[in-house]
């Protein structure tokens, strides 16, 4: 049973133009989420974060929206670079942890490619 | 400040051998996990830590994988006998602990099982 759902695996997307990814999550529960960026044969970064007190959170170049009633949340890069072209990974986590750090439950990921 | 180290970058055994993997994490860091990530999926959490104790074990595979912390700081995976479905990237990562959520991944070990 996937939590955490990215329903594209790849996007492809002309250089200075927009770049949308969409997340989907099942477990009402969920009350943090986050964005992490992977490049070949490298460990998954953290990119940008929201609270689900939040609906928004712009870092730079990086928004990310959460649609709580929807269970949905999507990262716009503004505009994409060549240099974004890597892997991009969902995580969502839940406050049931009683103290301890917290537990990331990923999506499959989506192969953003930003062309030339 | 240095990241989480892992090693060895790659692995290839044969099913039914042993094989141990080994994460230094960022120095200061309470928590460490690791994680299994295999072609096409999203990394799927095997094991937490805090300091040198297990925190949720419950998605490892007890009957072949076994990890410890050594005294808070080092962790080892260890695979025996290994499957042709254990072929994946194994995942080390850190946080702060407690209520921190961002959490830093090593570079990763490939195993491949033949």
């Amino acid at each position: 049973d996937q939590q955490v759902k990215q329903n594209s695996p790849s996007l492809s997307v002309q250089e200075g133009r927009i770049s949308i990814l969409n997340c989907d999550y099942t477990n009402s529960m969920f009350d943090y989420f986050l964005w992490y960026k992977k490049y070949p044969a490298e460990g998954p970064t953290f990119l940008i974060s929201i609270s689900s007190i939040k609906d928004k959170n712009e870092d730079g170049r990086f928004t990310v929206f959460l649609n709580k009633s929807a269970k949905h949340l999507s990262l716009h890069i503004v505009p994409s670079q060549p240099g974004d072209s890597a892997v991009y990974f969902c995580a969502a986590s839940d406050d049931l942890s009683e103290g301890s750090a917290r537990q990331l439950t990923f999506g499959s990921g989506t192969q953003l490619t930003v062309l030339p | 400040e240095a990241g989480v180290a892992q090693s060895p970058r790659y692995k290839i055994i044969e099913k039914r051998q042993s094989v141990a993997f080994w994460c230094n994490p960022i120095s200061g860091h309470a928590t460490l996990y690791w994680y299994q990530q295999i072609l096409g999926q999203g990394p799927k959490l095997l094991i937490q830590f805090q300091n040198n104790g297990v925190v949720d074990d419950s998605q490892l595979p007890k009957d072949r994988f076994s990890a410890e912390r050594l005294k808070g700081v080092d962790s080892t995976l260890k695979i025996q006998p290994a499957k042709l479905e254990d072929s994946a990237v194994y995942l080390c990562a850190s946080s702060l602990g407690g209520v921190s959520e961002k959490l830093f991944f090593g570079s990763g070990t490939q195993l491949s099982v033949l």
